[in-house]
């Protein structure tokens, strides 16, 4: 069963625009970390910001944000002020704690496109 | 911030060869390394993860004879693709981290062509 779930394969925003990349995972766990991954066509998987299952505020850093509602199961992440440079793939991820190694599973990406 | 060394960045090799692909943490050491596949335009497929000083484990539908993974320190894991055939064509990348929580950190990534 998918457990991540990123329903926009593509995205476009417009330079200094702000944008919100969907993601809806799927666990039952009560302890679990959610991730923000950008991929640049370079290939490198550059982390962005963790929310964890139990931190009752939604993080921050920098220019991301991460929109947490965990009733909802959703952790979308915000970018503010979009860069002609944000444009990449964006992998939302999850790790549940009770998984044996703790591995970290990965939604099908969005590509986020910025025009100048 | 924590540095996982992936090498090589590039193979192209002939069809039935083997190809052995080093996965280094850098400044930590790395209790557990994950490798996953990554095929165009598609997501990253957890392939494997290993512990150091035991077997990995194997997702399902990954042959482990094929994909042999070593993890013999804390700082080094290596993932040899025996007799490696075009469809085995794909970026590999690993990840590492450290015990407890922590984040997983990546390495750039290897592009394997098979000829």
């Amino acid at each position: 069963a998918q457990k991540i779930t990123q329903t926009q394969p593509g995205m476009f925003v417009q330079e200094k625009e702000a944008v919100t990349l969907d993601c809806t995972y799927d666990t039952s766990d009560q302890s679990y970390g959610l991730f923000w991954y950008k991929q640049p066509s370079s290939g490198e998987m550059i982390f962005l910001i963790y929310q964890g299952s139990y931190d009752e505020q939604n993080a921050t850093e920098g220019r991301y944000s991460l929109n947490f509602q965990k009733a909802r199961k959703s952790a979308n992440l915000v970018i503010s002020a979009s860069q002609l440079g944000d444009s990449a793939m964006y992998f939302c991820a999850m790790r549940e704690v009770s998984h044996n190694n703790n591995d970290m599973r990965f939604g099908a990406g969005t590509r986020l496109t910025v025009k100048p | 911030g924590a540095v996982v060394s992936q090498h090589p960045s590039w193979v192209i090799c002939k069809s039935g060869t083997s190809v052995k692909i080093e996965c280094r943490s850098l400044d930590f050491q790395a209790t557990t390394m994950f490798w996953y596949r990554q095929f165009p335009k598609q997501s990253l497929m957890l392939m494997a993860t290993s512990n150091e000083g035991s077997k990995a484990t194997y997702e399902q539908g990954v042959e482990k004879d094929k994909f042999l993974i070593n993890h013999a320190s804390l700082t080094l894991s290596t993932l040899t693709v025996t007799s490696a055939h075009p469809e085995d064509s794909s970026f590999y990348i690993c990840s590492a981290r450290r015990q407890g929580p922590s984040p997983q950190h990546f390495g750039d990534g290897t592009r394997l062509s098979i000829l």
